[in-house]
C-alpha cells in the first residue's frame, strides 16, 4: 500500500519570502499522480497544483511550484512571495492511475503553515 | 461550479447513539468517498462508492457503514457511536475516468463529536 509522509507538522514564514514544504511517499508503481491541497480555516479543500509522474517537469501554478524527484519519491511544494491568504493546512496526497482504487487520495499527515505579516 | 454539501458543519452526538452524516454532489460525479481527518493523522479514507448501491471499503471502515442509494447522495452511518469516532468528517466526489485530469470535490466537512 503507498503511504504519504509529511514531516513538518508547522511551519512559519514572513510575508513575501518563500517557504518549501516537505513530502516524501512510498509506491511501488512507476506511474501515479501527485497533488497538494490548501485546507484554509473555512475547511473546504482546494487543489494548489498537480504533477503527473510520468511527466519530468515540475508543475506551476503562479507563485506555487514543486521540486518532484522521482527516484527520491519526494515532492515538495514551494511558495513564493508567500501572502497572509496562504495560512492554511497543507496536504500532500498521492492517486494510483489504474483500476477501481485509482479514484481514492492517500494523503500525509499535513502541514500547517502559518504566514508572520 | 461544482458544489458538494454535507447536512451538518458541527454535530454532538451521545455514545451508542446511531449517526447519519449526509453528503450531496450537484454535477452527477460517479465516485464520492468519505474521509475522516484528526490532527497528526491527516485525511484517512473509510469508504468510498464508484456507483449507485456499490461500495467500497477504504483504510479504517471499522464502526462505519455507507449508504448510496441515489448518484448524488452519499451518506456515512455510525451504528453506535463511540468517543473515539469523534472527528471532522469530509465528503468528496468526482467523476470516473483514468486520472489524468480528474479533480476531486470536497465538502466543508462536519465536526462530529460524540460524548
Amino acid at each position: 500500500a503507498q503511504t504519504v509522509t509529511q514531516s513538518q507538522p508547522e511551519m512559519s514564514v514572513q510575508e513575501a519570502e518563500t517557504v518549501t514544504l516537505s513530502c516524501t511517499y512510498d509506491t511501488s508503481e512507476s506511474d501515479y499522480y501527485l497533488f497538494w491541497y490548501k485546507q484554509p480555516p473555512s475547511r473546504q479543500m482546494i487543489l494548489v497544483i498537480r504533477q503527473e509522474a510520468y511527466k519530468q517537469q515540475n508543475a506551476t501554478e503562479n507563485r506555487f511550484s514543486v521540486n518532484f524527484q522521482k527516484a527520491a519519491k519526494s515532492f515538495s511544494l514551494k511558495i513564493s512571495d508567500s501572502q497572509l491568504g496562504d495560512a492554511a493546512m497543507y496536504f500532500c496526497a498521492y492517486r494510483s492511475p489504474l483500476g477501481q482504487g485509482a479514484q481514492k487520495l492517500v494523503f500525509g499527515q499535513g502541514t500547517r503553515l502559518t504566514i508572520n505579516p | 461550479d461544482v458544489k458538494v454539501t454535507q447536512s451538518s458543519r458541527y454535530l454532538v452526538k451521545r455514545t451508542g447513539e446511531k449517526v447519519f452524516l449526509e453528503c450531496v454532489q450537484d454535477m452527477d460525479h460517479e465516485n464520492m468517498f468519505w474521509y475522516r481527518q484528526d490532527p497528526g493523522l491527516g485525511l484517512r479514507l473509510i469508504y468510498f462508492s464508484y456507483d449507485v448501491k456499490m461500495k467500497e471499503k477504504g483504510d479504517i471502515p471499522e464502526g462505519y457503514s455507507v449508504s448510496r442509494e441515489k448518484k448524488e447522495r452519499f451518506s456515512l452511518i455510525l451504528e453506535s457511536a463511540s468517543t473515539n469516532q469523534t472527528s471532522m468528517y469530509l465528503c468528496a466526489s468526482s467523476l470516473f475516468g483514468t486520472g489524468r485530469n480528474e479533480k476531486l470535490f470536497f465538502g466543508s466537512g462536519t465536526q462530529l463529536s460524540v460524548l
